[in-house]
């Protein structure tokens, strides 16, 4: 069975330093990988997502993740962390089962905290 | 676009009452659309997928005649909490997939439901 572990409950940086967010998975086939964010009365947003190809994926607001097979990890990474960036974010691993629809599993979560 | 909203975002109830929750994508046909519950600090679970015009598949420990999915057109889900008990108090979050974007999921903003 697939799982996901973000071993980081709780982050919080001061604005403008660099963040990364840890995400490992288990998954016995090449993985399909997301992170997405979650603000308070907000849906999901996906930031980014991998499904081949080049390992380091850029997405939305800045932040990027690198894919590392031999690590089975897909962390989260910001140069500099901007205060609207505070929010819970979400790793998650779906398969593709080829009928157009797939099913995702999120790891518990990463809550970070700004510092002004 | 790719918006999905929910309604309510907030409900009481007293137990033993239903409460529906509806999950609408607003500017796309969904084919498929995911219920998930999510406890505080742990992850999103996925409770069911529904396809549109055909009946949901529950994951496994998921009782379906609690938790009862409806899609019955390609913009609207709905899930229904039947003789509700203070353990059903939860977030619920839906999802819904555009075949016309990819194998996206895109959230709704969930729906708090607190059973007194």
């Amino acid at each position: 069975a697939q799982s996901v572990t973000q071993p980081d409950i709780h982050i919080t940086v001061s604005e403008g330093a660099s963040l990364e967010l840890r995400c490992n998975y288990s998954y016995g086939a090449t993985p399909y990988l997301f992170w997405y964010v979650q603000s308070p009365g907000q849906g999901l947003q996906l930031l980014l997502k991998y499904f081949s190809g080049d390992t380091l994926v850029q997405g939305i607001k800045g932040f990027e993740a690198e894919f590392k097979r031999s690590q089975s990890s897909f962390n989260l990474r910001k140069p500099s962390v901007h205060w609207s960036d505070a929010a819970e974010y979400f790793c998650a691993v779906g398969p593709y089962s080829g009928a157009g629809s797939y099913q995702l599993t999120f790891g518990k979560g990463t809550k970070l905290s700004v510092i002004p | 676009g790719a918006v999905v909203s929910q309604h309510p975002s907030w409900v009481i109830c007293k137990s033993g009452t239903s409460v529906k929750i509806e999950c609408r994508s607003l500017d796309f046909q969904a084919t498929t659309m995911f219920w998930y519950r999510q406890f505080p600090k742990q992850s999103l679970m996925l409770m069911a997928t529904s396809n549109e015009g055909s009946k949901a598949t529950y994951e496994q420990g998921v009782e379906k005649d609690k938790f009862l999915i409806n899609h019955a057109s390609l913009t609207l889900s709905t899930l229904t909490v039947t003789s509700a008990h203070p353990e059903d108090s939860s977030f619920y979050i839906c999802s819904a997939r555009d075949r016309g974007r990819g194998y996206e999921q895109y959230f709704g903003p969930g729906t708090r439901l607190t059973v007194t």
